[in-house]
């Protein structure tokens, strides 16, 4: 059981260049989601979804994108990036939904120059 | 909408002291409260949470917070710090207004001194 798995670990961007990050959960979870780390902001939400097929978003969507195309998979896209998207974006996966019961990846460390 | 201030962004304690961090919360309905450790390069990892039963939460690594209502606080406390418990430390809120989800606090981070 490896739980939640980010890829990559770190990445360095040129402002413009897109990538997309990739979260893998094998706990059958239905919910999952993208947070980004600030420093002295916490965690905020990017996007989640609920099952399957849905996303939705979250406190701060802009600039981003994802997919969920499979139960197990959730990606989030950056199509043109800023250096202000410039964070630790950590994914979380949880059964149902209720907060507390989240799994966290390990996150990945994303500078954009 | 719910919001959750920690009060000290960085604490400095000896090894054996008392540990306390500070969180107030405003929220327009019942919320559930949380408590979530993160150590260097780590993801985030539950040390508690209060769900509308006992006021006083007990978690793991010996932590414990309690909820009051008249001063919106949920502050978190362990009696002797060991230098493990180094760490940031994150304070979260979440109600039925925001469909659950969670809002965190800005952190504060724990140092121990040997």
């Amino acid at each position: 059981n490896a739980g939640v798995t980010q890829t990559p670990k770190f990445r360095v961007l040129k402002t413009g260049q897109s990538m997309t990050l990739l979260c893998a959960q094998d706990m059958n979870h239905e919910y999952m989601y993208w947070y980004r780390q600030d420093p002295g902001m916490g965690l905020r939400l990017i996007h989640y979804s609920v099952g399957e097929g849905t996303t939705a978003k979250g406190e701060v969507p802009d600039g981003y994108n994802v997919s969920r195309l499979k139960k197990q998979n959730f990606l989030l896209g950056l199509e043109s990036a800023a250096p202000s998207q410039t964070s630790v974006y950590f994914c979380a996966s949880s059964l149902y939904g209720l907060a507390g019961g989240e799994f966290f990846g390990p996150g990945t460390r994303l500078t954009v120059l | 909408a719910q919001s959750v201030t920690q009060l000290g962004s960085h604490v400095s304690v000896s090894e054996g002291a008392l540990v306390l961090l500070r969180c107030n919360y405003s929220s327009s309905v019942p919320p559930y409260l949380f408590w979530y450790v993160q150590y260097p390069n780590q993801g985030l990892q539950l040390l508690l949470k209060y769900t509308s039963a006992a006021t006083l939460v007990k978690g793991i690594n010996g932590f414990e917070a309690e909820f009051k209502k008249s001063e919106t606080s949920f502050h978190l406390t362990k009696p002797s710090a060991h230098m493990r418990d180094a760490a940031e430390y994150f304070c979260a809120v979440s109600d039925r207004s925001n469909d659950y989800k969670l809002s965190f606090g800005a952190g504060t981070t724990v140092t121990v001194r040997a």
